[in-house]
């Protein structure tokens, strides 16, 4: 298997622009979580699914960011409208029983 | 709620030093605990791991005991290579919740 793969790699955008980041798992993992990671905040966990469904939102920031599975090979995470707050490298992975698995990331800038 | 706490960095060692990296955990239940690194540019990868009090996890020279009474997984190696430079990520997984918790990270550097 390749791994978790994310794209884009690299993001610029301008403020106000939508962004959509693209998540494909590891196939047969059934969860999948959404992590921002900055210099001021760390790690932080946005969202995380279970055999597609959402199972805890609590770390969305606002009503901007959304997330989406339509099926269990793929996740999107959207920002709409972009700020620049919102630059961060943005982490998708996916588990099995005890270890999860990471992707490269996507780096975003929003300027 | 769950949280990890572990060693501000930054970390910087000469070759073939000795490494410690503290962890301390708080957590509901009996958590499994993980340490991750980050190499450049990169996601995290699972170093080791230990799912029950006692337990040693190990890994590429790395080793950390899973301590319950002191709520501890303190990450070690005996003699650190230039290639150990990155960040290390302390990590818990508690009482059935599959989502991992993780500390702040320690950025380590170990120079010639």
């Amino acid at each position: 298997d390749a791994g978790v793969i994310q794209s884009p790699r690299h993001e610029v955008t301008e403020m106000g622009q939508e962004v959509t980041l693209r998540c494909k798992p590891i196939s047969g993992h059934d969860y999948l979580f959404w992590y921002r990671q900055t210099m001021m905040r760390g790690l932080e966990l946005l969202i995380y699914f279970n055999n597609n469904v959402p199972i805890d939102d609590s770390g969305m920031p606002e009503d901007r960011f959304s997330a989406k599975m339509p099926n269990a090979s793929f996740s999107t995470l959207k920002i709409q409208p972009s700020e620049p707050r919102d630059s961060a490298v943005y982490f998708c992975a996916s588990r099995e029983i005890t270890e999860a698995f990471f992707g490269q990331g996507t780096r975003l800038t929003v300027v | 709620g769950d949280s990890v706490t572990q060693m501000e960095g930054p970390v910087t060692l000469s070759e073939e030093a000795f490494l410690t990296i503290n962890c301390t955990y708080t957590a509901t239940g009996y958590p499994s605990l993980f340490w991750y690194v980050q190499y450049p540019g990169e996601g995290l990868q699972l170093l080791l791991k230990a799912t029950k009090a006692d337990d040693k996890g190990s890994n590429k020279g790395f080793e950390a005991t899973y301590r319950k009474e002191t709520t501890s997984f303190h990450l070690e190696k005996g003699s650190v290579q230039v290639s150990d430079s990155a960040v290390y990520f302390c990590a818990l997984s508690a009482g059935g919740n599959e989502k991992l918790t993780f500390g702040t990270g320690t950025r380590l550097t170990i120079i010639p």
